[in-house]
């Protein structure tokens, strides 16, 4: 069965950066876009880009451009997501996600990492 | 960027109740719209897909329609396991994708 699974909880400072991973297993990882989304405290979901784990290709939100970088390793099925210069509005829960945007594909997410900015 | 306009923000209905949901899209999107169910502290969980096409295992109480900007998704019979939060995505001429602010669903 498809899962994605991710790391755990992570508390950093102000002006600090995360890496957030997300290993997938089930299927054929260079098959699909990962996406991540994330959502603030009590609030609703937010796209913040995908990338091709077969070339490396990626495509951020305007709003995360210059702080986002997502990357992979498919020597071990993992996809990457690095926030930097993190702000304390950057607290939220970060999900990976094999989202369906066709017929014929499942849509599959991680189970969410928080990460607290906080000084 | 395509804009996901949903309403209500939130609503109170009581278990057997119809509930509807709308989301408007900014421009055309054709079919190209799903709608998630998040409960708290989960991730979010397909249930309609292309607007109108049920998700596997996914109860036959839920239903979408819509094309181009105007959408609706319907709970038949509102069941105690229903309380959620409901969001509607968008995928159409895609990247971005965006996602309506939700709507927020409790018992009366």
């Amino acid at each position: 069965q498809v899962q994605l699974v991710q790391s755990g909880a992570d508390v950093k400072k102000p002006g600090a950066s995360v890496k957030v991973s997300c290993k997938a297993s089930g299927y054929t990882f260079s098959g699909y876009y990962i996406n991540w989304v994330r959502q603030a405290p009590g609030q609703g979901l937010e796209w913040m880009g995908w990338i091709n784990p077969d070339i490396g290709g990626t495509n951020y939100a305007q709003k995360f451009q210059g702080r986002v970088t997502m990357t992979r390793d498919t020597s071990i099925s993992t996809a990457y997501m690095e926030l930097s210069s993190l702000r304390s509005d950057d607290t939220a829960i970060y999900y990976c996600a094999r989202l369906k945007l066709t017929a014929d594909q499942g849509d599959y997410w991680g189970q969410g990492t928080l990460v607290t900015v906080s000084s | 960027d395509i804009q996901m306009t949903q309403s209500p923000s939130s609503l109170s209905a009581s278990i057997g109740d119809r509930v509807t949901i709308t989301c408007q899209a900014s421009q055309d999107i054709s079919n190209y719209l799903n709608w998630y169910q998040q409960k708290p502290g989960k991730a979010p969980k397909l249930l309609i897909y292309d607007a109108s096409n049920l998700e596997t295992g996914v109860p036959s109480r839920f239903s979408g329609s819509g094309s181009g900007t105007d959408f609706t998704f319907t709970i038949s019979s509102l069941q105690p396991e229903d309380i959620a939060t409901y969001y509607c995505q968008q995928y159409d001429n895609v990247p971005p994708i965006t996602f309506g602010q939700g709507t927020r669903l409790d018992i009366k």
